[in-house]
């Protein structure tokens, strides 16, 4: 069975840094990988996919992900952090045999002014 | 394009009553999750439906927890009774189907077991 790992509870940043969000993940065949936001009392909002080609991906509000198969890694990224990025992120795994989305405990992002 | 909608936004219930939850996908989505996100966890699927088929309920509580999809659009989930433990907040999602296709997300039903 696919699952997914966030090792970080919580990354604070300050802003203008940048910053990045881990995830690794295991799935049998080829992954599709997804990061989501949460901010308070809102559902997920879809931020980026990788689903095969390039290995860095970009995705809404400057976000991009880089896909690494070796380490198994699909780690969020941005070159400069915005206060208004502090959210819940979730990074998330599709298993195309039986189409679950799965996904990681989350990991709090904080940016400081 | 309208999102995925759920009703209702809170819920305040007893232990042993029973609620539901309702949820329309977006048009045209033939795959419909339903996931339990406890405080501080991730989100954990439930059930997910392929049209009104049922493709995985694994995680699903079959004792007390209940979805069905009517004419593969529209769907309810179902708790009765419900425990202390299902305090929650239970989110829909669609997606077109396969292939790599990303989930969208409703704004969940907030679920207080007093």
């Amino acid at each position: 069975a696919q699952s997914v790992a966030q090792p970080e509870d919580q990354v604070n940043v300050a802003e203008g840094n940048p910053l990045t969000v881990k995830c690794t993940y295991s799935v049998s065949g080829n992954p599709y990988l997804f990061w989501y936001v949460q901010y308070p009392n809102r559902g997920l909002q879809f931020l980026l996919k990788y689903i095969t080609g390039d290995n860095l991906v970009k995705g809404s509000y400057g976000f991009e992900a880089e896909f690494n198969k070796s380490q198994t890694s699909f780690h969020l990224k941005k070159p400069s952090a915005l206060v208004s990025d502090s959210a819940l992120y979730f990074c998330a795994v599709r298993d195309l045999r039986d189409d679950k989305i799965i996904f990681g405990k989350g990991t709090r992002l904080h940016i400081l002014p | 394009e309208a999102g995925v909608a759920q009703s209702p936004r809170y819920k305040i219930i007893e232990k042993r009553q029973s609620v539901a939850f309702w949820c329309n996908p977006i048009s045209g989505h033939a795959t419909l999750y339903w996931y339990q996100q406890i405080l501080g966890q991730g989100p954990k699927l439930l059930i997910q439906f392929q049209n009104n088929g049922v493709v995985d309920d694994s995680q699903l509580p079959k004792d007390r927890f209940s979805a069905e999809r009517l004419k593969g659009v529209d769907s309810t989930l179902k708790i009765q009774p419900a425990k202390l433990e299902d305090s929650a907040v239970y989110l829909c999602a669609s997606s077109l189907g396969p292939q790599g296709r990303e989930a969208f997300f409703g704004q969940g039903t907030r679920l207080t077991v007093v």
